[in-house]
């Protein structure tokens, strides 16, 4: 059964880069034809879809996040990460890892637990 | 403001069937078939209860279905349990520029 768990600073000072990892264990990131997501919730507030990634390093970004947003895989860590660069409060959020079915078709059947994180200076 | 809109909250009675809808557009639900609702319970994270507009993952109870009539998508829970009370997520691919979209949410209560 694979699961997922995310991992990074919880507190980020504005202007600086976020950065998260999501390690993937009970199977292999290489395999399959999943793409792996990142996708985030402010407080209190719905869904917002950052990105993801296939296994052959292929990634595709939420259009309003392109500019800052930097998805990519370490298939020998069984990792994959992302970046935010010049992050505002409103960066402010729990970001989760995820799974999606082949196509990318936005089927995120397996999710991590989420870590939050904090724009403050 | 979510790309998929989705009623706020609602509600009824345990045994009773809901129906929470998700208005697109031709561009996302509309045009294809690649519509998803997640489970949301308080400090959790979401969880798939139907893709493919009508598919239900494996471990979800079939008092969970999903269907779409044009720019529309329902999710409708028959036989309300308690447990059954969260917020609910639609969620649909909306091509090669927008990826994939979520709606805002709706909160369903059990009363």
């Amino acid at each position: 059964q694979v699961r997922l768990q995310e991992s990074g600073p919880g507190l980020v000072k504005p202007s600086q880069t976020l950065s998260l990892t999501c390690s993937v264990s009970g199977g292999s990131i290489s395999s399959g034809y999943y793409y792996w997501t990142w996708i985030r919730q402010n407080p209190g507030e719905g869904l917002e879809w950052i990105g993801y990634i296939y296994n052959s390093g292929s990634a595709y970004y939420n259009p309003s996040l392109k500019s800052r947003v930097t998805i990519s895989v370490d298939t020998s860590k069984n990792q994959f990460s992302l970046m935010l660069t010049s992050v505002t409060a409103a960066d402010t959020a729990l970001y989760y890892c995820a799974r999606d079915l082949a196509g990318g078709y936005g089927n995120m059947d397996v999710w991590g637990p989420g870590t939050t994180v904090t724009v403050s200076s | 403001q979510s790309a998929l809109t989705q009623p706020p909250s609602a509600s009824g009675s345990p045994g009773q069937s809901v129906t929470i809808s998700c208005t697109g557009t031709s561009s996302d639900v509309g045009g294809r078939d690649f519509v998803s609702w997640y489970q949301q319970h308080p400090g959790k994270a979401p969880k798939l209860v139907i893709f493919d507009v009508t598919r239900r993952p494996s471990g979800v109870p079939d008092r969970f279905s999903g269907s779409k009539s044009g720019n529309t998508a329902s999710l409708t829970v028959s036989g309300l349990q308690a447990e059954d009370e969260a917020d609910y997520y639609c969620c649909s691919y909306a091509g090669i520029n927008k990826f994939v979209v979520f709606g805002g949410g709706t909160r369903l209560t059990v009363l």
